[in-house]
This record gives structure tokens, sequence and C-alpha cells, in this order.
């Protein structure tokens, strides 16, 4: 079963403008983590921002923020003021209790115009 | 600071081949992954490792196989490659313990089975 989904294969943002990437998962477990990753074109992985399940607050990494609604089980990306360098590949990603595996999205690719 | 180091970057191998692809971290990590990417969906796991000496089967495990004979080091087999197994690679590592500690990524491994 489907426990990260992406709805937004592309996406475009002016430069400066901000942008929401959107993520919902699917866990009945209470205990959970939830990460977003960026890939350039020059492939690699990029850590950006995690948010547990039990945290109170909205995760915050400058620029990135996560929009975090439990109740909704959705997790979106908040990317503001953004830059040519942010055009990429952002997949979403959850840790389940276990620790042991980490479920990824297909992935948003986002392209920022100047 | 070599993180999670993937070797080789590319290789290109005819149907029937067998290859081995190697993955190292420095970061004294306790679980390890191979992952698959393909073209509009994201990242399958393939198999991964809990610690030295224990694997075990992920999402797409048919056709490869790992060993962990050493803490530092993840290696993904094929034993006969197939056109389908054409794709990029990823191995990645991450501590146990706190839901929070993200992945870290090798820079990927570019397969292609003619």
């Amino acid at each position: 079963a489907q426990k990260i989904t992406q709805t937004q294969p592309g996406m475009f943002v002016q430069e400066k403008e901000a942008v929401t990437l959107d993520c919902t998962y699917d866990t009945s477990d209470p205990s959970y983590g939830l990460f977003w990753y960026k890939q350039p074109s020059s492939g690699e992985m990029i850590f950006l921002i995690y948010q547990g399940s039990y945290d109170q607050q909205n995760a915050t990494e400058g620029r990135y923020s996560l929009n975090f609604q439990k109740a909704r089980k959705s997790a979106n990306l908040v990317i503001s003021a953004s830059q040519l360098g942010d055009s990429a590949m952002y997949f979403c990603a959850m840790r389940d209790r276990t620790g042991n595996q980490f479920y990824f999205g297909t992935g948003t690719s986002l392209t920022v115009i100047p | 600071n070599a993180g999670v180091t993937q070797t080789p970057k590319f290789r290109v191998l005819k149907t029937g081949q067998s290859m081995t692809l190697l993955c190292a971290q420095d970061m004294n990590h306790e679980y390890m992954y191979w992952y698959r990417q393909d073209p509009g969906m994201g990242l399958r796991l393939i198999h991964y490792s809990v610690g030295e000496g224990t694997t075990a089967k992920g999402e797409v495990p048919d056709g490869y196989n790992v060993s962990r004979l050493k803490k530092q080091n993840f290696l993904l087999g094929l034993e006969s490659a197939a056109p389908s197994q054409t794709s990029v690679y990823f191995c990645a590592s991450s501590n146990r313990g706190a839901l929070g500690q993200p992945q870290h990524f090798g820079d990927g491994t570019r397969l292609s089975i003619l």
C-alpha cells in the first residue's frame, strides 16, 4: 500500500515567490518521522527538513518549513523566496516506528522561473 | 568527510552478466539501505540491513542479493543482469535510535543493462 503520496508531478514558481509541495502519508502508527529531500539535476539526495509525529511545532530550516497537519496526515513543504537553485526534484519520506525503513513518495519536480 | 561512497559510478553490462555494487560508509551507522530510482517511481527499497551480518528484503528484492560482512560496507549483487534492472542505484545509511535520524545517501550508480 502506498504510504507516501505526492500528487504534483511538476510545479513551477516565479523566482522570489513561495511555493508549497504537497505530501500526504498513510500510517496507523502514532510514532513516525517525516522527511523532505532535494535531488538536483546532479543526482545527489540532500536532506532538507524533519518533522516528528509528536512535535508540537512545525519544523523550519532557513527558507524551508513543514506545514504539518496531523489529523489530515499531510506534511507539505513550503519554500519561501524561491531561488533558481531550488529547481530540483523533491521527495517526501516517512520513517516508521521501528526505524528500519523509509518510505518515499514519487517526487515533485520544481522549476523556478526567473 | 567521505560519508557514503558508492563504487562504481557508472557501469554498462550485457544481459546475463553479474556484478557487485559496493557501498561504504564512515559514519559508524547501524542501518544501511539499497534503493533503485526509476523515472516517475521515486526510490524503491531493494534490501536493507540493521547491523553487521543481517539483511532483509525491501519492496523490490527479486534479482538482487546483498551482504553486510562488515559494519561499514553493504554490497549489492546482480547475479544475472536483466534489462529491467537498468536504473540508478542509491545506497544510504542512517543511525538507529531516534526517528529523526535522516538517511545519508551516496551519489548513486548509474547502471545500464543491454
